[in-house]
């Protein structure tokens, strides 16, 4: 079965401009949480969506935010884009609900900030 | 201070060796993950525990929940298994925490 698809996987794009990620989680799976990773945080929690509403939030400013659509795929948009925001961005999907099931993970979009 | 502490930072073994991968964490948690990444970035989830012990392969993670503690064993390591092992804690919120991970080498 198809894993959890991210794309697109490399970008670039210039200060101030905004960007928008895109995830396809496995069929069947409603939740889909995002995760930013650079050298000096690490892996951080962004944000978790579960049928098309964030469950969710992690301490990230307003300029990151996402949505999931009706058929599971989720979008995370991230404006006025920094220096600092260039990372690597992976998303992850789950069955969700209220039972913590195993996660899957795509294979993230590295965003490169000039 | 970090809710999830790993050690070692960095790890390198010779083949065959026996590798211990330990994880703190301070929070409440619903579950403890044990995480895989290459470089290149892709991650693969290897494990997610509430209690006792799960074993996949040469490949053992336990929780002591009362300890707040997890250790992630490799049994007869391998060069393949040179990554970064990362664990991660979830709490009924479905939020994540992090450890800084653990880069494993493994030498042939």
């Amino acid at each position: 079965k198809a894993g959890v698809t991210q794309t697109p996987r490399y970008l670039i794009k210039t200060r101030g401009q905004q960007v928008t990620l895109s995830c396809s989680p496995i069929s069947g799976h409603r939740s889909v949480s995002w995760y930013q990773q650079t050298p000096g945080q690490g892996l951080q929690f962004l944000f978790e969506y579960f049928s098309e509403t964030q469950r969710n939030k992690g301490n990230f400013p307003g300029r990151f935010s996402g949505r999931q659509f009706s058929n599971s795929r989720s979008e995370m948009n991230v404006s006025t884009l920094e220096l600092g925001d260039s990372a690597l961005y992976l998303c992850a999907s789950s069955l969700g609900g209220t039972v913590n099931y195993g996660y899957t993970f795509g294979s993230g979009t590295r965003l490169t900030v000039v | 201070k970090n809710e999830v502490e790993q050690s070692p930072q960095n790890l390198t073994a010779q083949e065959g060796e026996f590798i211990t991968i330990n994880c703190s964490y301070s929070v409440g948690i619903s579950a403890l993950h044990w995480l895989q990444q290459h470089p290149g970035g892709g991650i693969v989830s290897l494990f997610m525990l509430s209690s006792g012990k799960k074993k996949h392969g040469r490949l053992i993670a336990t929780i002591n929940i009362q300890e707040k503690h997890s250790s992630l064993h490799i049994t007869a390591s391998h060069p393949r298994d040179s990554a970064v092992y990362i664990c991660a804690v979830s709490n009924t919120g479905n939020q994540f925490y992090f450890g800084t991970g653990t880069s494993l080498t493994v030498i042939p």
